[in-house]
């Protein structure tokens, strides 16, 4: 069975650092790209970043890029998220997501809280 | 570059009928058969159920279904139950912004 299971949410003020972790089980992780995403409080989906398999190559969304690092360690099945810089706008649950191909994304985690306020 | 367009809305009654449409680009859902649909209840994370603009994963009723016409994709969902009360999203590849808005479907 394949889970995600995201830690590392919580409350951080304005500027301040946050690290999200995906513990990846049931699948062979380095086989698949790897996502997160995030969802406002009552807004859609947006994505936030992506890493290939073997963790050469990642994208990001325009509103993240140059203060969130994604990254993997396919040793020990996880991803990461390292976030920098938080705004307010940044406040989401933030999930964990495999990607099957062609930005369908086939499983994801529970989602993990990110709230930054001062 | 705008997300995926979605009526806010829609609704019909137990065993009716729906359609949800998501209308995209030439660049976006024109170019590629990669449309995904997600479904969300409240609280819980994004469900996939449909892929390759029509296909469906294991375990997801063939009540649900996937068909794409130009520039949008379109979810229908048949005999509609109450667990259907949700909220659903569009996806693609090639844009900028590879979700749409998102429709609330309620039954009646």
């Amino acid at each position: 069975e394949v889970q995600l299971v995201e830690s590392g949410g919580g409350l951080v003020q304005p500027g301040g650092s946050l690290r999200l972790s995906c513990a990846a089980s049931g699948f062979t992780f380095s086989s698949y790209w790897m996502n997160w995403l995030r969802q406002a409080p009552g807004k859609g989906l947006e994505r936030v970043a992506s890493i290939n398999r073997n963790g050469s190559d990642s994208y990001y969304e325009d509103s993240v890029r140059g203060r969130f690092t994604i990254s993997r360690d396919n040793a020990k099945d996880s991803l990461y998220l390292q976030m920098n810089s938080l705004r307010a706008e940044d406040t989401a649950v933030y999930y964990c997501v495999r990607n099957r191909g062609w930005e369908q994304f086939d499983f994801w985690g529970q989602g993990a809280l990110a709230t930054v306020s001062s | 570059q705008s997300a995926l367009t979605q009526p806010r809305s829609v609704s019909g009654s137990p065993g009716q009928s729906v359609t949800i449409s998501c209308t995209g680009t030439s660049g976006d859902v024109g170019a590629y058969n990669y449309v995904s649909w997600y479904q969300q209840h409240p609280g819980k994370a994004p469900k996939l159920l449909i892929y390759d603009v029509s296909m469906r994963p294991s375990g997801v009723p063939d009540r649900f279904s996937g068909s794409k016409s130009g520039n949008t994709a379109s979810l229908t969902i048949s005999g509609l139950q109450a667990d259907d009360e949700a909220d659903y999203y569009c996806c693609s590849y090639g844009g900028v912004h590879p979700f749409g808005t998102g429709t609330k479907v309620t039954v009646l």
